[in-house]
């Protein structure tokens, strides 16, 4: 499986717009971005995945370069609420045998 | 309402003791993953089943045993002979493996 790198940590300003990068240089032809998010001592909580077009949703927006070594997460208007781990996770979907496999992600602090 | 349901929330064991964390799901999800979480890690994968009666190790099932007799139940046995096992538990459910995965709210157990 492709492995993803990704800051450890950012900062944001309230109201602001987050913009969380992540590679996955060797990412192959079928394999799919994921992004999760884990606010503290809750569970992980889906927010968007992609192949190889941007993708949005009233979550956030997936920025996937033309090549595929690289995406961008983009929180259009962070609140102190979107203040959580992020993960970048690239997988193949439905193939028998795997899981999703989660790094340590990037610490997103949101402040006012 | 549809979700992912971990019980108990919290789970205090003494030291030698087998303890099962419960999780039950009532989304149809043929997927089903249990994850450790450590203080300031990322998840690691300890056992997933993608169809009853049939479950994988994942990277660390050493000292834990998992049953999948209904498509809505996958618990968890941690052993006595798990070395380390005051962790965060997470349980995850998908339609199809690695598609968008489902969290409970995760049990934090704590051996003594």
């Amino acid at each position: 499986d492709a492995k993803t790198t990704q800051p450890p940590s950012m900062d944001c300003a309230e109201g602001r717009a987050a913009n969380l990068p992540c590679n996955h240089s060797t990412i192959s032809g079928n394999e799919y971005v994921y992004w999760y998010r884990q606010i503290h001592s809750q569970g992980p909580q889906y927010i968007i995945h992609g192949l190889k077009n941007n993708e949005t949703n009233e979550m956030a927006s997936l920025i996937i370069t033309e090549d595929r070594k690289s995406s961008t997460l983009i929180l259009p208007h962070a609140t102190l609420r979107d203040t959580a781990v992020y993960y970048c996770i690239v997988r193949i979907i439905n193939q028998a045998g795997t899981a999703l496999i989660f790094g340590k992600g990037t610490t997103l602090s949101v402040s006012s | 309402d549809g979700g992912i349901t971990q019980s108990p929330k919290y789970l205090f064991r003494k030291e030698g003791q087998n303890v099962t964390l419960s999780c039950e799901q009532n989304l149809n999800h043929d997927a089903m993953y249990w994850y450790r979480q450590d203080p300031g890690q990322g998840l690691r994968l300890i056992y997933y089943s993608q169809i009853v009666n049939d479950f994988q190790k994942g990277d660390i099932a050493e000292g834990y045993s998992v049953s999948r007799e209904k498509k809505e139940s996958f618990p968890l046995t941690v052993t006595s002979a798990q070395k380390n096992p005051t962790a965060f538990y997470l349980c995850a459910s998908s339609l199809f493996p690695n598609t968008e995965a489902f969290f409970g709210q995760g049990t934090r157990l704590t051996v003594v």
